[in-house]
């Protein structure tokens, strides 16, 4: 069965110091891994994804995320924070078996300036 | 550019309504998904739609049912509303690829049930 964690629910980071949001997952065959944000009362969007190819994956402002295979982790990355980064992140894992996609419970990220 | 509305973003209803949530997507996506975010829960699903007329389960699809006649719109229906179905309601849809593409969703409708 797949699942996912985040192990945090909040991270709290200095603006311009670097950031990192946990995820790891647990899924059979080759998996399919994305990030997402969520701002207030806003639906979620789409930060970036991991298919196949380099384990160092960049996405939309700024962000990336690693896989890393033997510890089966996506872990979000940011070099340098800004306080308008502040929003909760979730974590997603799909397989090419089946429709469905399993969310993280999210990790509520908070830069202060 | 991309956009999945919802028809309502603030709903309040009373126990035993019927309530009807809508979804429209305009980007010819073959896959949407109805969830259900509730604080500590994360995103649960609680159907999904691969096809016109085609519906699967997802993981929470109790005192909840789906239509989808038209490949834009998808709506969820609560056919009973009840408190504990008080939450924000999240719409998505994707290409059509199992598992692999990224999901586009709504803004939510935040539902209560008094």
């Amino acid at each position: 069965a797949q699942s996912v964690a985040q192990p945090e629910d909040q991270v709290n980071v200095a603006e311009g110091n670097p950031l990192t949001v946990k995820c790891t997952y647990s899924v059979s065959g080759n998996p399919y891994l994305f990030w997402y944000v969520q701002y207030p009362n806003r639906g979620l969007q789409f930060l970036l994804k991991y298919i196949t190819g380099d384990n160092l994956v960049k996405g939309s402002y700024g962000f990336e995320a690693e896989f890393n295979k033997s510890q089966t982790s996506f872990h979000l990355k940011k070099p340098s924070a800004l306080v308008s980064d502040s929003a909760l992140y979730f974590c997603a894992v799909g397989s090419s078996g089946t429709y469905k996609y399993i969310f993280g419970t999210g990790t509520r990220l908070k830069v202060l300036a | 550019d991309v956009k999945v509305t919802q028809s309502s973003r603030y709903l309040v209803k009373r126990t035993g309504e019927k309530v009807f949530l809508e979804c429209v997507q305009d980007m010819d996506h073959e896959n949407m998904f109805w969830y259900r975010q509730d604080p500590g829960l994360g995103l649960r699903l609680i159907y999904f739609s691969y096809d016109v007329k085609m519906k699967e389960k997802g993981d929470i699809p109790e005192g909840y049912s789906v239509s989808r006649e038209k490949k834009e719109r998808f709506s969820l229906i609560l056919e009973s509303a009840s408190t504990n179905q008080t939450s924000m309601y999240l719409c998505a849809s994707s290409f059509p690829r199992k598992g692999m593409d990224e999901q586009f969703f709504g803004p939510g409708t935040r539902l209560t049930v008094l």
